[in-house]
């Protein structure tokens, strides 16, 4: 199983402020995805990150994916309460199943 | 759009009970998966099934199976519950199993076994 780490574990900002989120692992990866689950709630994607280097924009919500494919961030600008959440990230392995993270758990207050 | 439907939403089940869990795909989407997750836990992958064929096998103890019907739909069949077992289990599908293009989450079943 390839493990993803992820960091910090919990994140409490306020309104307005930036943050950044990261995602490792050892392993090189062929994709890395983001999802965001609230409580109760099934993970919802947020995007697919394919090629290393790889930036892609979401609104005020910016993913990278490591040159060498083993990591990933996400990086959300002017963070609003409706941004909080539980922040996975997911790698596929040699067959179909995706690995998550442990999760960053983000509460943005007004 | 239409998503994937899982059933039941809730379910509480005894010690030792039988449970079975129902996921309905998004049309045309022939990959199914099955997670399931702890309270403040990641979560963790069971089974997946590509064209009705199990394609993957993760953490499933053996007293649960689970199988992909010819509509596409999947079942969980969970005996001999455990009060471990107690989780929020989420189906997810995609195209082709194709882990680039993400996967689509139920709402999940959340199993309390008491």
């Amino acid at each position: 199983t390839q493990l993803l780490e992820q960091s910090p574990q919990f994140l409490s900002i306020q309104e307005g402020e930036n943050l950044t989120v990261y995602c490792n692992s050892s392993s090189v990866f062929s994709s890395l995805q983001w999802y965001r689950q609230e409580p109760g709630e099934g993970p919802v994607l947020l995007v697919t990150v394919v090629t290393g280097g790889e930036v892609k924009k979401l609104k005020r919500l910016t993913f990278q994916f490591g040159d060498a494919r083993k990591d990933s961030s996400l990086h959300i600008t002017a963070a609003q309460p409706g941004d909080t959440g539980l922040y996975l990230c997911a790698g596929g392995g040699s067959g179909y199943a995706l690995n998550f993270g442990k999760g960053t758990s983000l509460l943005v207050t007004p | 759009a239409a998503g994937v439907i899982q059933s039941p939403r809730h379910l509480i089940k005894e010690k030792r009970e039988t449970a079975t869990l129902k996921c309905y795909p998004i049309p045309r989407h022939d990959t199914v998966y099955w997670y399931q997750q702890g309270p403040g836990q990641d979560p963790q992958f069971l089974i997946s099934f590509y064209e009705k064929m199990q394609s993957d096998k993760g953490s499933i103890p053996d007293r649960f199976s689970a199988q992909q019907f010819s509509d596409y739909h999947s079942e969980l069949n969970m005996s001999s519950l455990e009060l471990g077992d107690s989780a929020l289990y989420f189906c997810a599908s995609s195209l082709g199993g194709h882990r680039m293009w993400g996967y689509t989450f139920g709402s999940g079943t959340r199993l309390t076994v008491v």
